[in-house]
């Protein structure tokens, strides 16, 4: 079972609306956890970064919250614009002394802006 | 600085065929890594290295091959082509101690 559970697992939305992304996960222990954007064709590149006592983070129309008591964390997207087209990644660390462990990935939320 | 580079971006393999993926980073990190993506899934580990002369297993690692004689290089070697090796494939790259990975454009590759 994958331990970061992401939905919705696409959505089209209209320029200028807002929309939020929501991520569950199982992972323990937790270390962080960060929102990739992926453009179509591209890989991922970081949009935010939280860790255990950050409730929330913003980048640029892009603000990621952080319930770590419930292990949920949503990426919220303001005033959509055709750009924002693309697959939101979540990404869960675990504090593991393996490296390969740390980084556990949802599946992606494909976000669909129209004009 | 280009960051994580990758050759090539496509390649259409056939079965029993063989392959390397490469991969090369100019940020000085030890960490490297190599996933794969399959449509509707997350990201795969299939290698990773913490350092040059270093590497080890991940999630999916069989058919796979890898090798990290640099810092900067990690090239990932497909023998024996088999249809269930048509993905994307992604090299990441990250510095010690620090969580960020920094991805590549990434070498879509089918096997007919």
């Amino acid at each position: 079972k994958n331990q970061v559970e992401q939905s919705p697992q696409s959505l089209i939305i209209l320029e200028g609306k807002n929309c939020t992304l929501q991520c569950n996960y199982t992972v323990s222990p937790f270390s962080n956890l960060r929102w990739y954007k992926q453009d179509t064709g591209r890989g991922p590149v970081s949009l935010t970064i939280m860790t255990f006592s950050e409730n929330t983070k913003s980048n640029g129309r892009y603000t990621a919250t952080l319930d770590a008591d419930t292990k949920q964390s949503s990426l919220h997207i303001t005033a959509s614009q055709l750009s924002d087209s693309a697959s939101y990644i979540c990404v869960v660390s675990a504090r593991a002394t393996d490296s390969w462990g740390k980084f556990q990935f949802g599946a992606g939320t494909q976000v669909v802006v129209t004009p | 600085n280009a960051g994580v580079t990758q050759t090539p971006k496509f390649r259409i393999l056939k079965i029993g065929q063989s392959m390397t993926l490469q991969c090369t980073q100019d940020m000085n990190h030890n960490y490297m890594y190599w996933y794969r993506q399959d449509p509707g899934m997350g990201l795969k580990l299939i290698y990773y290295s913490v350092g040059a002369g270093i590497t080890d297993k991940g999630e999916v690692p069989n058919g796979y091959n890898v090798s990290r004689s640099t810092t900067e290089d990690f090239p990932l070697r497909l023998e024996l082509a088999a249809p269930s090796q048509t993905s994307v494939y992604f090299c990441a790259s990250g510095g010690l101690g620090v969580n960020e990975q920094f991805f590549g454009p990434g070498t879509r590759l089918t096997v007919l």
